[in-house]
């Protein structure tokens, strides 16, 4: 199956400080999404960008479905920017899986 | 805003014993997706559901677990003779593809949390 591999695995920022998550995936995909899971376990969809570029505030994602990856962008981040950021792709089947995460931590 | 609901929010059962999680997707999704997080771990893919029956499964859906959706709004997911190893979150999503069109965004619920003894 499509493997999924997300870099770094841990960030620790200082509140202000931007950031870039990278997404690697080794085979061509037709959905991709990005979360954010929060301290209490919640998976917040963030954005659905199989290919692209889409921004939403402080964070940005882009995908280059050619070269098989993804980067999330988080500007002046916050302390509550802080959790677990996924990864996730669909590969023509109904089977969406996850990149192993990276966890983020925003000082203040 | 539409939304994913699941219940209950926590569950605690004994070994050996079998469980119903709950799942109300967004109305008028033809989707419906189950997936599992052991603490700790990555969001795995359990099963996907279209047109009332299966689309895809995981090799961790074994014949321990079922899904169903028994009425116009519900999806469940069972688990019988619930091990330890079953302990974990559940999430469910839905996702607002057409029927047989191409992926769409999903939409997950905020997760039960079996806790098995």
């Amino acid at each position: 199956g499509i493997q999924v591999e997300q870099s770094p695995p841990d960030l620790i920022l200082q509140e202000g400080a931007n950031s870039t998550l990278r997404c690697n995936f080794s085979d061509s995909v037709n959905n991709l999404q990005w979360f954010h899971q929060n301290p209490w376990g919640q998976l917040i969809n963030l954005f659905y960008i199989p290919s692209g570029t889409k921004q939403n505030g402080r964070l940005s994602a882009t995908t280059v479905a050619t070269e098989r990856y993804s980067l999330l962008y988080i500007s002046s981040s916050q302390t509550t920017d802080s959790g677990v950021y996924f990864c996730a792709v669909e590969s023509g089947v109904n089977d969406m899986r996850f990149g192993a995460g990276t966890r983020l931590t925003v000082k203040p | 805003e539409p939304e994913v609901t699941q219940t209950p929010s926590h569950q605690v059962t004994q070994m050996g014993q079998e469980v119903i999680l709950r799942c109300v997707p967004i109305s008028n999704h033809l989707y419906f997706y189950w997936y599992r997080q052991i603490l700790g771990q990555k969001v795995e893919f359990l099963v996907s559901f279209y047109n009332n029956e299966i689309s895809e499964k995981s090799e961790i859906f074994d014949d321990q677990f079922s899904v169903e959706r028994p009425d116009g709004s519900n999806f469940t997911l069972k688990i019988r003779s619930t091990k330890l190893e079953d302990s974990a979150m559940y999430f469910c999503a839905s996702s607002g593809r057409l029927a047989g069109g191409p992926q769409d965004t999903q939409y997950f619920g905020p997760g039960t949390r079996l806790t098995v003894l």
